[in-house]
């Protein structure tokens, strides 16, 4: 079936750091959705991207919608102590989810 | 506007109890999804409904039902409770495909 694999699984970075992350599937996706989840919650919407090459920016957060149509990457600048969370990208089709990156801030 | 509600937030089933999990969204969305998250893990679908009366199977349907007789309400059933079954429960909806999910605060359940 239909995967998507996010890399890295976990993180730790000093306050301050940007951070990356990547998502990547082994089919095409129209849509891909970053999601951060908090601790006991519900993941919410960070970014929607809709078109491949699509680059696009919501505050600290930037991400991309690869060429490929098969990946997409996540940019955190500066991160602070309340990014600390899991996130997620998620792909329209089928409404899968990946495997999340967790992140932890140090202060 | 409340969102996407869930009920209960927490249970405990003992194997073989059933149970259903409800979810209602007042937002007038037509897709409405369920998933489980087990501990570390990410979200797996598990059904989703395209409108009242239409739904289809996720990832990891097996060992549950749904249904959807009206466009707010979209209610998980578990028939025979099993320990596999213990996860995190997070209902969602949507105006349509491609677009935003909205998440409830999810339902914690443990079978024992």
């Amino acid at each position: 079936g239909q995967q998507l694999n996010q890399s890295p699984q976990s993180m730790f970075i000093q306050e301050g750091e940007d951070v990356s992350m990547n998502c990547t599937s082994s089919s095409i996706f129209n849509t891909w959705l970053w999601y951060k989840q908090d601790p006991g919650e519900g993941p919410v919407l960070l970014i929607a991207l809709y078109k491949a090459g699509e680059l696009t920016s919501n505050g600290r957060l930037t991400a991309q919608f690869g060429i490929t149509r098969k990946d997409s990457f996540l940019n955190i600048s500066a991160s602070i102590p309340s990014d600390v969370g899991i996130y997620f990208c998620a792909g329209t089709y089928k409404y899968i989810f990946g495997t999340g990156t967790r992140l932890k801030v140090l202060a | 506007n409340a969102g996407v509600t869930q009920t209960p937030k927490f249970r405990i089933l003992k194997i073989g109890q059933s149970m259903t999990l409800q979810c209602t969204q007042d937002m007038n969305h037509n897709y409405m999804y369920w998933y489980r998250q087990d501990p570390g893990m990410g979200l797996k679908l598990i059904y989703y409904s395209v409108g009242a009366g239409i739904t289809d199977k996720g990832e990891v349907p097996n060992g549950y039902n749904v249904s959807r007789s009206t466009t707010e309400d979209f209610p998980l059933r578990l028939e025979l409770a099993a320990p596999s079954q213990t996860s995190v429960y997070f209902c969602a909806s949507s105006y349509g495909s491609g677009y935003e999910q909205y998440f409830g605060p999810g339902t914690r359940l443990t079978v024992t």
